[in-house]
């Protein structure tokens, strides 16, 4: 079981960058797969998620506007997409799992990629 | 929306000690309170699911409870593998915030 990310970015100020996340090992349409960031010392924070299995995305409210999440089944991947970069936006950047309908938390993440906007 | 304020933000204790961690939820909520360890560089680990529930694989000297709002992750028994930071999450509703962090020194 695992989710394996795409590599470290370096961004300008108001580029795009997209981040992947692909999964194995699970059944991919059981799970929700979240975006979360940490900026250097500090916690994770939300930032959205989309529901396998019906394809729904829930985003937070701060990040809603430049955020983007979406799939491709066949290939089990989940993308984040982020627009307008700024250099609040340097963090490292996690996709998780959450079981549909389960209080099981986030229990498998990804190795993380690192966004730098500079 | 909900807050999660833990405390303290940093801890220091001896090989074999027993140490708490405290989150206090703004406002009550459900038992869907996660508690994570990170070590620098890697992703954060989940410990314990449901306020009290252990992560299967993980060490049964990591435990968890609920008073009202309060949320309390203990570790018994500290090894020197236990130094890391550690944090509360809510995740029965979105934003599904997190707290502040505890780090964890082993002296």
């Amino acid at each position: 079981v695992q989710l394996v990310q795409s590599g470290a970015e370096v961004k300008k100020p108001g580029a795009s960058v997209r981040v992947s996340c692909r999964s194995s090992g699970f059944t991919f349409t059981d799970y929700e797969l979240h975006w979360l960031r940490q900026a250097p010392g500090h916690g994770p924070v939300w930032m959205a998620t989309i529901n396998v299995k019906s394809g729904v995305t829930k985003y937070e409210r701060y990040f809603q506007a430049r955020v983007t999440v979406t799939m491709q089944t066949s290939i089990r991947t989940v993308y984040l997409d982020v627009t307008r970069l700024e250099s609040d936006d340097t963090a490292v950047y996690y996709c998780a799992r959450e079981k549909i309908g389960a209080p099981n938390g986030l229990d498998v993440w990804g190795q993380g990629t690192t966004v730098t906007v500079s | 929306d909900l807050q999660m304020t833990q405390s303290p933000s940093s801890l220091s204790a001896s090989v074999g000690d027993r140490v708490t961690i405290n989150c206090r939820a703004s406002h009550m909520i459900t038992d869907w309170v996660a508690w994570f360890q990170q070590k620098p560089g890697k992703a954060p680990k989940l410990l314990i699911f449901e306020a009290s529930t252990l992560q299967p694989g993980v060490s049964s000297r990591f435990s968890g409870s609920r008073s009202g709002t309060d949320f309390t992750l203990t570790i018994s028994s500290l090894q020197p593998d236990d130094s890391a930071s550690y944090f509360c999450q809510y995740y029965d509703a979105s934003p599904y915030p997190f707290g502040q962090g505890t780090k964890l020194e082993i002296k």
